[in-house]
């Protein structure tokens, strides 16, 4: 069966420190996975996605991730954090063609202490 | 380009009245639109995926009858939510996936801004 597991509800960092959201997966073909963010009352913003290739994927705002097919895992990582990033962050996985589901974690709450 | 707009942002309707949400795809055309909805503090859950001319095909336990949608264009799809009632209230995403460009490419879906309902 199709899933996403994220095993951090919550997560609280400082300020500049580094972080790294876990994200596993479980797909039966070749996987295209996501990263979204979602500020309160907001729709979905798109991080990076994976659809083949380099498995360190480089995204917006500083954002990085790195596929492990091994692993099952698509972490996402970023280097320092700013206080904008506190939020909720979805990581997802669909298939190949244009009736593959897009499947959502249970997502990851971040918050950022000054 | 592949912006999808929602509308209305925010709707409030009393229970037993029926609400319907517009999701256009504004520079592409969508084949397919996906239906999600989202409880506070929880994640997406894929109500529906409708296909342009054709009946929508809902997730398990989703009321057909009750969430009615529509995709009666390229660039268009409907959800109406009938005879509501408080638990439906809710936020409601559309995400539209346009044909693919190349043979064998994967074309991404694009998400609404989402539409906040809630049934007094």
């Amino acid at each position: 069966a199709q899933s996403v597991t994220q095993p951090d509800i919550h997560i609280t960092v400082s300020e500049g420190a580094s972080l790294e959201l876990r994200c596993n997966y479980s797909y039966g073909a070749t996987p295209y996975l996501f990263w979204y963010v979602q500020s309160p009352g907001q729709g979905l913003q798109l991080l990076l996605k994976y659809f083949s290739g380099d498995t360190l994927v480089q995204g917006i705002k500083g954002f990085e991730a790195e596929f492990k097919r091994s692993q099952s895992s698509f972490n996402l990582r970023k280097p320092s954090v700013h206080w904008s990033d506190a939020a909720e962050y979805f990581c997802a996985v669909g298939g190949k063609t244009s009736y593959d589901k897009v499947i959502f974690g249970p997502g990851t709450s971040l918050s950022v202490i000054p | 380009g592949a912006v999808v707009s929602q509308h209305p942002s925010r709707v409030i309707c009393k229970s037993g009245t029926s609400v319907k949400i517009e999701c256009r795809s504004l520079d592409f055309q969508a084949t397919t639109m996906f239906w999600y909805r989202q409880f506070p503090k929880q994640s997406l859950m894929l109500m529906a995926t409708s296909n342009e001319g054709s009946k929508a095909t809902y997730e398990q336990g989703v009321e057909k009858d009750k969430f009615l949608i529509n995709h009666a264009s390229l660039t268009l799809s409907t959800l109406t939510v009938t005879s509501a009632h408080p638990e439906d209230s809710s936020f409601y995403i559309c995400s539209a996936r346009g044909p693919s460009r190349d043979r064998g490419a994967y074309n991404e879906q694009f998400f609404g801004p989402g539409t906040r309902l809630t049934v007094l």
